[in-house]
């Protein structure tokens, strides 16, 4: 069975950082790209970060570009979004999710709240 | 960016009864490699959401036959053929041709 565990969010104050770790189970996680996506409070989807299997390629939504990083450890099986500069508008649960195309898993998310 | 519009925003839906929902987007999702990028996803209240429908037309595995999908190029169509009470939560499509990955603003779907 697919497994995607979000951990890592919390209050933070604006300008504060957090990373955030995805734990993936019951799949070859290193055959796979990997993706973050954050939903506002009471909002739609917003794509945040994807990257490759190997690390090879790396994309950001232009909201996040400059201070979230996502990388990964395939040894590991663990996702992670570092997030810095982090502002009110980044308020969301973020979801880690599977897959190059359309994200077939996703974790149940983590609330992260950027408030002072 | 492409922008992806679903319409209508709300549905209310007796049981039993079909019920389908628009998406369009402002650029063709058909790529080179002849797939065309669009998916479709439900949100069950205070879950995550998951997959319904890959490329269009393909149903993700477990998901029932009362879902299909339709469409090309631009415009693209998600129908519930018997609506029932575990169908209620908001439909997204989403489209990866292009990065950023991008989401409509969200149906929701509720029962009568």
């Amino acid at each position: 069975e697919v497994q995607l565990v979000e951990s890592g969010g919390g209050l933070v104050k604006p300008g504060g950082s957090l990373r955030l770790s995805c734990a993936a189970s019951g799949f070859t996680f290193s055959s796979y790209s990997m993706n973050w996506v954050r939903q506002a409070p009471g909002k739609g989807l917003e794509w945040v970060s994807s990257i490759s299997s190997s690390s090879s390629y790396i994309y950001y939504a232009d909201s996040v570009k400059g201070r979230f990083t996502i990388s990964r450890d395939n040894a590991k099986n663990s996702l992670y979004l570092q997030m810095n500069s982090l502002r009110a508008e980044d308020t969301a649960v973020y979801y880690c999710a599977r897959g190059e195309y359309g994200p077939d898993y996703w974790g149940q998310g983590t609330l992260v709240t950027v408030s002072s | 960016d492409i922008v992806m519009t679903q319409t209508p925003l709300s549905l209310s839906v007796t049981p039993g009864q079909p019920a389908s929902i628009s998406c369009k987007s402002s650029q063709s999702l058909l790529h080179s490699d002849g797939k065309t990028y669009l998916y479709w996803y439900l949100q069950k209240p205070g879950q995550p959401p998951q997959l319904l429908i890959y490329e269009v037309s393909n149903r993700f595995s477990g998901v029932p036959d009362r879902f299909s999908g339709s469409g090309s190029g631009t415009d693209f169509t998600l129908k519930i053929s018997r609506v029932e009470a575990e169908d209620v939560g908001v439909y997204y499509c989403m489209q990866s041709i292009q990065l950023p990955g991008t989401f409509g603003q969200g149906t929701k779907l509720e029962i009568k």
